[in-house]
């Protein structure tokens, strides 16, 4: 059984730039998080999809987008790159459960991008 | 609102001898608190999780962790530790805002293990 992948591994970017990033869930899970890790720091909650729309978003701004389709897999989008977004970017999944909250979440490996 | 602080963001251990890794937590809620580990250039693993069952709970590797709810407290533990523990761990709660239910993480504290 698959467990949650991401891709790239890593990315190089310029200020300005776009990126996207992507997540496949762990199989039978529904539900995808994005997190954002920076140097020495704990990972900070981005948004989260479930049914292909935005279910609850952290404190980042509109720059960051994110898509889920219809098999669970998620795109993360970042616009007008800023040297502050360099950062692992982490994707998370998990199965909502019938009270509406989310069980366990697994974490991929992530995504190490760097804005020069 | 939910939060957890991690009271140490560095121990260091000999290999063989007890790790205590100490997380102090605040929530409106009965909470569900977890410990996920990450090793150098890794993603995140979960070590164990509390969901209001039984207050000593135990993970994987050996590590368990008990919840105390007067001390607002849910510290790791393991009671001889190996080279491999040697990783950055981290405290978490779930926020239960808007009822998803996204993670709420400690700043970490790196564990490392002398020989």
């Amino acid at each position: 059984d698959a467990g949650v992948t991401q891709s790239p591994t890593h990315l190089i970017k310029t200020r300005g730039q776009q990126v996207t990033l992507r997540c496949s869930p762990k199989s039978g899970h529904d539900t995808v998080s994005w997190y954002q890790q920076a140097l020495g720091q704990g990972p900070q909650f981005i948004f989260q999809y479930y049914e292909e729309e935005e279910r609850q978003r952290g404190n980042f701004p509109d720059r960051f987008s994110g898509h889920q389709f219809p098999n669970y897999s998620s795109e993360l989008n970042v616009n007008a790159l800023l040297l502050g977004d360099s950062a692992l970017y982490l994707c998370a999944s998990s199965l909502r459960g019938t009270s509406g909250t989310t069980d366990t979440q697994y974490f991929g490996p992530g995504t190490r991008l760097t804005v020069l | 609102a939910q939060s957890v602080t991690q009271l140490d963001s560095h121990v260091s251990v000999s290999e063989g001898t007890p790790v205590l890794l100490r997380c102090n937590y605040s929530s409106s809620y009965s909470p569900s608190l977890f410990w996920y580990v990450q090793h150098p250039n890794k993603g995140l693993q979960l070590l164990l999780k509390y969901t209001s069952a039984a207050t000593l709970v135990k993970g994987i590797n050996g590590f368990e962790a008990e919840f105390k709810k007067s001390e607002t407290s849910f510290h790791l533990t393991k009671p001889s530790a190996h080279m491999s523990d040697a990783a950055e761990y981290f405290c978490v709660v779930r926020n239960y805002g808007g009822s998803q239910g996204n993670l709420i993480f400690g700043k970490g504290t790196k564990l490392s293990v002398k020989p």
